[in-house]
């Protein structure tokens, strides 16, 4: 069974510019949640997608956002990057089914913004 | 709202010893709680998971966590470290009674064994 695959890998992008990261969730697996690793201040939540849906979101500013396809997997985009959204970020995924169902991480984006 | 707290930036051990990895944690209602192993340059790895029942919880590689409701904490532990085990492992929860799976996590314990 193929586990979270996240694209691309690594990404180094521009103050200003604008940013998609993609996911694909393990197959069947209809939660799909970002997050965002940093130094400073760990991993953070950011959202999570259900059925193409945004079910919670995290404290980032709306140059953050995302959505999901009808195949459950999901992009997220940074708009007007800035030199602090330099980080690694993961996508993880979980089953339709219980809500304590551990989450699947991929191997995340690391993004790099100068 | 839910917090996790992992008292020890970086835990040293020698092979062969016990390792210990704290965490405590605060959620408004029940908890779930997990940990995860980071390998550099990767992602988040599953260990274990505490959803009821026994409060010791085996889980993959060898490691167990207990968790003790009247201390609110979920220590990861292994009885004999390899140095394989070197890494950062990070505790998280998520609260029973919310709806969707937003996980709160600790910063990490790196911990580091030492043949």
């Amino acid at each position: 069974k193929a586990g979270v695959t996240q694209t691309p890998r690594y990404l180094i992008k521009t103050r200003g510019q604008q940013v998609t990261l993609s996911c694909s969730p393990i197959s069947g697996h209809r939660s799909v949640s970002w997050y965002q690793q940093t130094p400073g201040q760990g991993l953070q939540f950011l959202f999570e997608y259900f059925s193409e849906t945004q079910r919670n979101k995290g404290n980032f500013p709306g140059r953050f956002s995302g959505r999901q396809f009808s195949n459950s997997r999901s992009e997220m985009n940074v708009s007007t990057l800035e030199l602090g959204d330099s980080a690694l970020y993961l996508c993880a995924s979980s089953t339709l089914t219980g809500e304590y169902a551990e989450a699947f991480f991929g191997q995340g984006t690391r993004l790099t913004v100068v | 709202a839910q917090s996790v707290a992992q008292p020890e930036d970086q835990v040293n051990v020698a092979e062969g010893n016990p390792l210990t990895v704290k965490c405590t944690y605060s959620v408004s209602g029940n908890p779930y709680l997990f940990w995860y192993v980071q390998y550099p340059n990767r992602g988040l790895q599953f260990l274990l998971k505490y959803i009821t029942g026994d409060n010791l919880v085996k889980g993959s590689y060898g490691f167990e966590a207990e968790f003790n409701k009247s201390q609110t904490s979920f220590h990861l532990k292994k009885p004999s470290a390899l140095v394989s085990d070197s890494a950062l492992y990070f505790c998280a929860v998520r609260d029973r009674e919310a709806a969707g799976n937003k996980l709160t996590f600790g910063g990490g314990t790196r911990v580091l064994v030492k043949p």
